[in-house]
């Protein structure tokens, strides 16, 4: 059964990098694409991109170029940057498991990490 | 970019009732939504795909329907644990996800 696994610095300073990584386990990441997806406190969630097991990412056009997400197949791994950050990018962070390309149902996920953008 | 809307954005409802949930597209979506369910300190999770789809294991008195641009989730005999938070999410042109419909106990 595969399982996902966040991780990464629970405080991060405006205007620096949020980096975090999904670590898969009970399965290959190179079977399905993988998404990252975040909830402000007291607001929806908000999908941020996945990436396909070739590498390819799509991401949501409102974080503009500020996103960046890859994969590790040797670690069974993928990350997600984000730049520039400020305190409208602090939320609960979950990754996702995107089961195919005909529904993009997000079936397995992460407990989410806290991520908190402040000085 | 795909808007989702969602209505209403809270809903009190009593055990045993009967809820719908809207979501409403700002084009034509066909039917490629999907449902979560979100409860406080736990992960999202997959109700519904591609419109009208129960995933497996998600108990029947979940139903979802619509197409184009309008859908909805409907609950029967609410129970307890559907206390939660609901979101659509359109996959037509990437993703996008409603506001979310939180349902509480009445």
């Amino acid at each position: 059964q595969v399982q996902l696994q966040e991780s990464g610095p629970g405080l991060v300073k405006p205007s620096e990098t949020l980096s975090l990584t999904c670590t898969v386990s009970g399965g290959s990441i190179s079977n399905s694409y993988w998404s990252w997806i975040r909830k402000p406190p007291g607001k929806g969630l908000e999908w941020i991109g996945y990436i396909d097991f070739t590498g390819g990412t799509n991401h949501n056009p409102s974080l503009d170029s500020r996103v960046t997400i890859s994969l590790d197949t040797s670690k069974n791994q993928f990350s997600l940057k984000l730049s520039s950050v400020t305190a409208a990018d602090t939320a609960l962070y979950y990754c996702a498991r995107v089961r195919n390309l005909y529904d993009l149902g997000m079936d397995v996920w992460g407990q989410g990490t806290m991520v908190t953008v402040s000085s | 970019d795909i808007q989702m809307t969602q209505s209403p954005s809270s809903l009190s409802a009593s055990v045993g009732d009967r809820v719908t949930i809207t979501c409403r597209a700002s084009q034509d979506i066909n039917k490629f939504l999907n449902w979560y369910q979100h409860k406080p300190g736990k992960a999202p999770h997959l109700l519904i795909s591609d419109a009208s789809n129960l995933e497996s294991g998600v108990p029947s008195r979940f139903s979802g329907s619509g197409s184009g641009t309008d859908f909805t989730l409907t609950i029967t005999n609410l129970q307890t644990e559907d206390f939660a938070t609901y979101y659509c999410q359109q996959y037509d042109n990437l993703l996008t996800f409603g506001g979310g419909t939180k349902l509480e106990i009445k």
